[in-house]
């Protein structure tokens, strides 16, 4: 069954610092892999997302994830948090067969940024 | 051009009502999903809508309902509320593949 994975419920970083969010997935075929960013009371932002090809991929405001196959992961890093990152993080596995699509999100990573 | 929209923003119910939830995709794209997020979880899929045809359905009773009209817009029916229906309701449209765009949410409140 596919599941995604998210082992850190919340994670707080000196604002500078770097981050690294955590994601593992269960899924049967080759995924696609997307981490989206939800501020308080609002909706779903698309950070980066991975189809195929370079496994290091790059998406807005700095951050950046690397799919490994290997260990089923799909990790978000930043080399330098700002303030305004701190949000919830959400790693998702997309499937999409005929038109057929459906997201499994994990259950999400709350960041705190330190001043 | 405009992203997804969604209507209401926020609204409250009373236990054994009905609500209805609206949602217009960004121009141009066919495909209409709905998504539940409890708070504290992440979102779980309840439709997905395609060509107004449903295209696969989630873990959720029949008090919940969807249809997609010839404009591709996309009205989410739940009846007979429950307090555990409370919940922030996403809208996602999708031209073609999976990658979806989200709206920013409808939050319902069932008291």
């Amino acid at each position: 069954a596919q599941s995604v994975t998210q082992p850190d419920i919340h994670i707080t970083v000196s604002e500078g610092a770097s981050l690294e969010l955590r994601c593992n997935y269960s899924y049967g075929a080759t995924p696609y892999l997307f981490w989206y960013v939800q501020s308080p009371g609002q909706g779903l932002q698309l950070l980066l997302k991975y189809f195929s090809g370079d496994t290091l991929v790059q998406g807005i405001k700095g951050f950046e994830a690397e799919f490994k196959r290997s260990q089923s992961s799909f990790n978000l890093r930043k080399p330098s948090v700002h303030w305004s990152d701190a949000a919830e993080y959400f790693c998702a596995v997309g499937a999409e067969i005929y038109n057929f699509n459906k997201f499994y999100f994990g259950s999400g990573t709350k960041l705190n940024v330190k001043p | 051009d405009a992203g997804v929209t969604q209507s209401p923003t926020h609204l409250i119910k009373t236990r054994g009502q009905h609500v209805t939830l609206r949602c217009s995709p960004i121009s141009g794209h066919k495909s209409v999903s709905w998504y539940q997020q409890v708070l504290g979880q992440g979102p779980q899929f309840i439709f997905q809508y395609y060509e107004k045809e449903e295209r696969g359905r989630g873990n959720f009773p029949d008090r919940f309902s969807a249809r997609q009209f010839p404009n591709y817009s996309s009205e989410l029916n739940v009846n007979a509320l429950l307090l555990g229906d409370s919940a922030l309701y996403l809208c996602a449209s999708t031209r073609k593949g999976p990658e979806a765009f989200f709206g920013q949410g409808t939050r319902l409140t069932v008291v």
